[in-house]
């Protein structure tokens, strides 16, 4: 398993302001990826964090808006930049030890970010 | 397009008795199938997860899960509910070459004492 946490647990922020998310896991792991989870919604993919090299965004989110950082195994960061009121949601950080498709994933406890 | 359902945004049962979430999928393959719990403030727990082998799965907490290839569904289950248990479900499917999972909506369990 794999225990995820990230900082910071929850912000307000104003509009046209950028935070960065942190995500710190206790152990060596393949795949992280970054999700949003709107209020009273199921998990949306914004991208897969790749160590060394640029992530990989899912339809509908970009680069400019979302930079992501993977500089080692063990460690991620998501910015969420040039915030609107839109912006408002929980962003959760995960990871997989193991990368082929039938091992589980872990989660951290979330950012819950409130943008005024 | 790949999808999960989850019928049920809202399932309320009384402390002690079975439990059933619902959960069915559209994805090409023989996906891997798995639950997550979420409660209030936290993040997504691993509950089980189907790859092969016996239908019936057993996680954590008590839980299990019956695959059905034929209906395409994997439902979650537990013979008696606790008031602990009230929380969000969350059913995702992975492609077996897939590396992305597909939640399904969620949904929120009110075990009643």
């Amino acid at each position: 398993s794999a225990v995820i946490s990230q900082k910071p647990s929850r912000d307000i922020c104003q509009r046209g302001t950028s935070l960065t998310i942190q995500c710190q896991v206790d152990s060596q792991v393949t795949m992280m990826f970054w999700y949003r989870q709107q209020p009273g919604q199921s998990l949306t993919l914004i991208a897969t964090a790749n160590q060394g090299s640029e992530a990989t965004y899912e339809s509908g989110f970009v680069i400019d808006k979302f930079p992501i950082s993977r500089p080692n195994l063990t460690f991620s960061t998501l910015t969420v930049s040039n915030m609107s009121p839109e912006d408002s949601s929980i962003y959760l950080c995960s990871a997989r030890p193991l990368a082929g498709a039938n091992n589980e994933q872990f989660f951290g406890p979330g950012t819950r970010l409130t943008v005024l | 397009a790949q999808s999960v359902a989850q019928p049920e945004d809202q399932v309320n049962v009384a402390e002690g008795n079975p439990l059933t979430v619902k959960c069915t999928y559209s994805v090409s393959g023989n996906p891997y199938l798995f639950w997550y719990v979420q409660y209030p403030n936290r993040g997504l727990q691993f509950l089980l997860k189907y790859i092969t082998g016996d239908n019936l799965v057993k996680g954590s907490y008590g839980f299990e899960a019956e695959f059905n290839k034929s209906q395409t569904s994997f439902h979650l289950k537990k013979p008696s509910a606790l008031v602990s248990d009230s929380a969000l479900y969350f059913c995702a499917v992975r492609p077996p070459y897939g590396q992305n999972f597909v939640f399904g909506p969620g949904t929120r369990l009110s075990v009643l004492p």
